[in-house]
């Protein structure tokens, strides 16, 4: 089945405490992405890559890395989280850009 | 900055009838249009994607865009209780999108049964 998928569904974490969410397409997809989604705020841009080794900040980045190390594989990592990265995470990818992007399932993230 | 603008709502259309969603955007070279479904606590899906002015129908839908005027609607016919969900218009970043795309705040919809 043609996917997108992000590990965890839902975490925890305490501040400052590094952590990586894992975000993995089976779909040969060039771009990929990766958006927070806020109550008030919408979804918003935090990191995008249109190739291996190609990546670049969308509207959000700051206390986020990524990495696209092999095409398959993006995730973002948070070094040092704070509260105010609790939110609602989704990944996405597509063939080409202009075609729509297909979601991962989202991962929950509270940092306490 | 990209800008995309919707109205939140809740639009609350009986079932049966026409649902009209709106959007607008501010940068005039884009080229890519979306509507994205969002059902609570569930990840966007895409429903309709349209590049040229006009009209674009699929199933129950129809997507309209209107690029001298930066505006782009979703049309439901015949709503069903189903269809109940936040829909999110996105736009194309760089015109194609393959910087990924900017997104509206979405638009709660309700169908009353």
């Amino acid at each position: 089945e043609a996917q997108v998928t992000q590990n965890p569904r839902y975490l925890i974490t305490v501040t400052g405490k590094k952590l990586t969410v894992t975000c993995s397409q089976n779909m040969n997809h060039e771009y990929m992405s990766w958006y927070r989604q806020d109550p008030g705020l919408g979804l918003r841009q935090i990191y995008y890559s249109m190739n291996v080794e190609v990546t670049d900040k969308g509207d959000v980045p700051e206390g986020y890395k990524v990495s696209r190390k092999e095409k398959r594989n993006f995730p973002l990592i948070l070094e040092s989280p704070s509260p105010n990265q609790t939110s609602l995470y989704f990944c996405a990818s597509s063939f080409e850009g202009g075609y729509g992007y297909t979601f991962g399932s989202g991962t929950r993230l509270t940092v306490v | 900055q990209k800008e995309v603008e919707q109205n939140s709502g809740p639009l609350s259309v009986p079932e049966g009838a026409i649902a009209s969603l709106n959007c607008t955007y501010s940068d005039r070279v884009s080229q890519s249009f979306f509507w994205y479904r969002q059902y609570s606590g569930k990840s966007p899906e895409l429903i309709m994607s349209i590049y040229s002015n006009g009209d674009k129908e699929d199933g129950r839908f129809t997507a309209q865009l209107n690029k001298a005027s930066q505006y782009v609607s979703l049309l439901i016919r015949d709503s069903q209780p189903s269809d109940s969900a936040t829909y999110l218009c996105a736009v194309g970043n760089s015109g194609g999108g393959a910087d990924g795309l900017t997104f509206g705040k979405g638009t709660h919809l309700i169908i009353q049964p």
